[in-house]
């Protein structure tokens, strides 16, 4: 079945623990992004990769880190996390040139205390 | 850079009539897309609806339909026969070109479907 995996689907920690949701997808798409959901707000873009070893800023960079090492992974790295790091946060795939939208996850639920 | 404004927070609905949730967007580009997502309550993103700019006729999916006014930058969405299963909260999203690939959503309309 094609699908972006993100994992965990809930997350409680700590500010300043250091913490990693993962992000996978199978249909082999060149784009990949993540956004945070806060109500009234929508959904801002964190950072996207365009390719393997290609990342950039999207909205709301700050206080995030990402990679891609690899094509089917994007992992959402919060080194330092703070309480208004609190969110829904998504992890999206597309193919490049077809514009018909993204894949999105299943989404994971942050708390920060 | 693009802005996609949705002006209703919240809307309800009795079950079986019509909605119609508006949007607006900003936009110097030429060729793009509009999307209309669904979010229900277990959270999942579900693409309803799509749109080619460079397309005059304006899409349908089933139940779905969007009236597109490019000249205006308005693409509303309208649910005909409306069912509880439709109690979601809709997002309105932008998509340029080639290149310009993001997507850049609106802050959304939550819609009740009362029986």
């Amino acid at each position: 079945e094609a699908q972006v995996t993100q994992n965990p689907r809930y997350l409680i920690t700590v500010t300043g623990k250091k913490l990693t949701v993962t992000c996978s997808q199978n249909m082999n798409h060149e784009y990949m992004s993540w956004y945070r959901q806060d109500p009234g707000l929508g959904l801002r873009q964190i950072y996207y990769s365009m390719n393997v070893e290609v990342t950039d800023k999207g909205d709301v960079p700050e206080g995030y880190k990402v990679s891609r090492k690899e094509k089917r992974n994007f992992p959402l790295i919060l080194e330092s996390p703070s309480p208004n790091q609190t969110s829904l946060y998504f992890c999206a795939s597309g193919l490049r040139g077809t514009n018909y939208g993204y894949t999105f996850g299943s989404g994971t639920r942050l708390t920060v205390v | 850079a693009q802005t996609v404004t949705q002006s209703q927070p919240e809307m309800s609905v009795q079950e079986a009539e019509t909605v119609t949730l508006s949007c607006t967007y900003d936009t110097s580009e030429s060729n793009y897309y509009l999307f209309w997502y669904k979010q229900p309550p277990s959270r999942q993103m579900i693409l309803v609806i799509r749109q080619e700019a460079y397309k005059q006729q304006n899409a349908t999916e089933n139940r779905f339909s969007v009236n597109f006014q490019k000249a205006a930058k308005s693409f509303s969405l309208k649910i005909s026969d409306s069912q509880l299963g439709d109690t979601a909260m809709y997002f309105c999203a932008f998509m340029g070109g080639f290149g310009n690939e993001k997507l850049t959503f609106g802050t959304g309309t939550r819609l009740t479907i009362i029986p």
